[in-house]
Formats: structure tokens, C-alpha cells, sequence
């Protein structure tokens, strides 16, 4: 399917287990980025990155992890839960560039328990 | 500091109004990029409007408009003829060094919830 997928939507997790949530896109868009969005915070973001092997922490990078080996790939990644990060994470990408709005997934909704 | 500040916690309009969602942003970038994205309560995230720093007139989209006033780092949505469908939650948000080819990140603020009443 041509657009931007995350995987899982839903996923319950324990406290200091790893949790790897996918983000993969087919336009070949050279930013992808990772939001996490928590009620009276908006979107906030965790990292970002510009290009394969490129990435750049944003506004709340501690606990998580990122890789961009392919374009079309942005795994992000919960060394060891925790409660705090219990949220609804959206991967988004964009074009470089003007006019470079950026296309969001459906988000995933992620329990720490 | 904040990039972008929403403080308008919830508004309200009747139908078929018109209403302005407050944003302004800080930066001193001179190459930069507005945007405004719909949130519905199904949750995905919707882009309604663009608005380059070097642009010379607010962007339009239909019933969506941009009143950009550079001076004041503000970049309002204007939504015209109000409908029950435009009731979600708002989102601005800023991008920097859009010339520059430079690490660009996209910024957001913390929403304004728009509610439309028949």
C-alpha cells in the first residue's frame, strides 16, 4: 500500500521490556520523524532524521532509540519501558525543500503496564 | 523556550460562523515554514494550509486561510462558514531553515480544540 504505515496500532507492554514500533513509507521522502502525543502537551517530538544513516534527537529523545539503515524505514525503539512512556506515537515524512508538509501514519497507541 | 505557542485552550462556534485559531511562533530564522494540521477525534492528522516565510500573500484553501503578520510572528487559521464536521483539535506547526538544507525539524504546538455547535 502506497503511504505511510505504522505498526502495531495497539500494544500493551510491561515495565523494562523493549518495544520496537515501525514506521515505513513508499515515497521515498528523505525526512521522517517521531511524535509522541500526550494529553496538554500536543505533539512532541523524539527524534528525527534527514537521510539514511542521519538521525537527530528532538524536544524528549531520553528512553527511545532510532535507526534509519533504508529510506523507507524509521523503527523507533523503547530500550526499557516505562510507565511515562505510555502515549499515542505518530511517525510522519516529508519531502525536503518548500511547501514541505509532512504526511502523518495512523499512529500507534502504547500502554506501559 | 517554546517554538510555538496555541494558548487558546477551547473554542467554540456556531455553524456556518467564521473563526480564528490564534498561533504565534518564535524564531530567528528568515527562511521558515507555517503550517496547520486538523486532528479529528478518529485521530488521524489531517494538513489544511501552508504558509512560506517569503511568501508574499496569506495562503488560502478553500475554506481555510492564513492571516500571517510577519512583524508579530503570528500565523492565525482562519476557518469561514463553520461546519459541524470541522469540530477536532488544531494544530500548528513551524519548520526552520527551509532554504538551508540543514537539518530541518517540524515543530508543533499543543492544539486548540474547536467544538461547532448546530
Amino acid at each position: 500500500d502506497a503511504g505511510i504505515t505504522q505498526s502495531p496500532r495497539y500494544k500493551i507492554t510491561e515495565t523494562g521490556r523493549q518495544v520496537t514500533l515501525m514506521c515505513h513509507q513508499t515515497w521515498s521522502h528523505s525526512y521522517m520523524f517521531w511524535y509522541r502525543q500526550d494529553l496538554g502537551h500536543g505533539l512532541r517530538l523524539i527524534y528525527y532524521s534527514a537521510a539514511a544513516d542521519i538521525t537527530d534527537k528532538g524536544e524528549v529523545p531520553d528512553g527511545y532509540v532510532v535507526s534509519r539503515s533504508k529510506t523507507e524505514n524509521f523503527p523507533l525503539t523503547l530500550e526499557s519501558a516505562t510507565r511515562s512512556q505510555t502515549s499515542v506515537y505518530f511517525c510522519a515524512s516529508s519531502q525536503a525543500g518548500r511547501r514541505t508538509e509532512a504526511f502523518f501514519g495512523q499512529g500507534t497507541r502504547l500502554t506501559v503496564v | 523556550a517554546q517554538k510555538i505557542t496555541q494558548t487558546q485552550p477551547g473554542m467554540f462556534v456556531q455553524e456556518k460562523e467564521a473563526v480564528t485559531l490564534d498561533c504565534t511562533y518564535d524564531t530567528s530564522d528568515p527562511s521558515y515554514g507555517l503550517f496547520w494540521y486538523k486532528q479529528p477525534s478518529s485521530g488521524e492528522m489531517i494538513f489544511l494550509i501552508y504558509q512560506g516565510s517569503y511568501d508574499q500573500q496569506n495562503a488560502t484553501e478553500g475554506r481555510y486561510s492564513l492571516n500571517f503578520q510577519k512583524a508579530r510572528k503570528s500565523a492565525n487559521l482562519v476557518i469561514s462558514a463553520s461546519q459541524l464536521g470541522d469540530s477536532a483539535m488544531y494544530f500548528c506547526a513551524m519548520r526552520e531553515q527551509l532554504y538551508t538544507g540543514a537539518n530541518s525539524k517540524l515543530t508543533f504546538g499543543k492544539g486548540i480544540t474547536l467544538s461547532v455547535r448546530p
